[in-house]
């Protein structure tokens, strides 16, 4: 695609339930990363996909969340029983490769908890 | 442990102005920097990339600079407009993954 696609762009759920992110990159982008963004705070870190390396999972907060990246393409970013401080903007980065680096962002996925 | 910091965190100008933001950064192995603006409730928007070999970046009315050994970028915009208003970040990148960004400076010109 043009740009890096996410959805759901915005979603509101109860304490405990499950919700799935998706990412879908820019194609041909090798690395794909996932950050988060509350409010009023910097970008945090989740987790990084290169090709079929093993992922960097070293910002994910707690085991409740992970991620996989399916034919080194689109990326689901999932929250096991969501807490009230997992709302946040979920933000998707894809970049061409390690070496040229630029990274591209999506529009990002708003998460309420509530 | 990298550590990115943008200062100030806020800044206003009357339209017409030049600006310079400014992003500092403790350790100087990095091997790329790049600036992005965020418009409220948006995505980040890539502005300019700077890879550790480039002293400079320019893009239109944007002016990125990089001093490794200072630990220092700065982003100078000629010219201010009202659509100039917005969030800049910087982002350093240490590794692959370890892509640390700054806290922003968030940017308000006045008509």
């Amino acid at each position: 695609g043009a740009g890096v696609s996410q959805s759901p762009s915005n979603k509101v759920t109860e304490k405990g339930k499950d919700v799935e992110l998706r990412c879908d990159p820019i194609s041909g982008h090798t690395a794909l990363y996932w950050y988060r963004q509350s409010l009023g705070q910097g970008l945090e870190f989740l987790i990084y996909f290169q090709g079929n390396s093993a992922p960097d999972k070293s910002g994910l907060p707690s085991d409740r969340f992970s991620a996989e990246r399916t034919g080194g393409s689109v990326s689901t970013l999932t929250i096991q029983r969501t807490q009230q401080e997992d709302s946040a903007v979920y933000l998707c980065a894809s970049s061409l490769d390690t070496n040229t680096g630029e990274l591209f962002f999506g529009e990002g996925s708003r998460l309420t908890v509530l | 442990k990298q550590e990115v910091t943008q200062i100030p965190a806020a800044l206003s100008v009357p339209e017409g102005e030049n600006l310079v933001l400014n992003c500092s950064f403790t350790d100087s192995a990095i091997y790329n920097l790049q600036w992005f603006r965020q418009d409220p409730g948006k995505g980040l928007t890539s502005l300019l990339l700077i890879q550790s070999s480039q002293r400079e970046q320019t893009s239109g009315r944007l002016n990125a600079s990089l001093d490794k050994s200072s630990g220092r970028s700065t982003l100078y915009i000629a010219a201010s407009q009202p659509g100039d208003s917005a969030t800049y970040l910087c982002a350093v990148y240490s590794s692959a993954s370890k892509i640390i960004f700054g806290s922003g400076t968030r940017l308000s010109i006045r008509p």
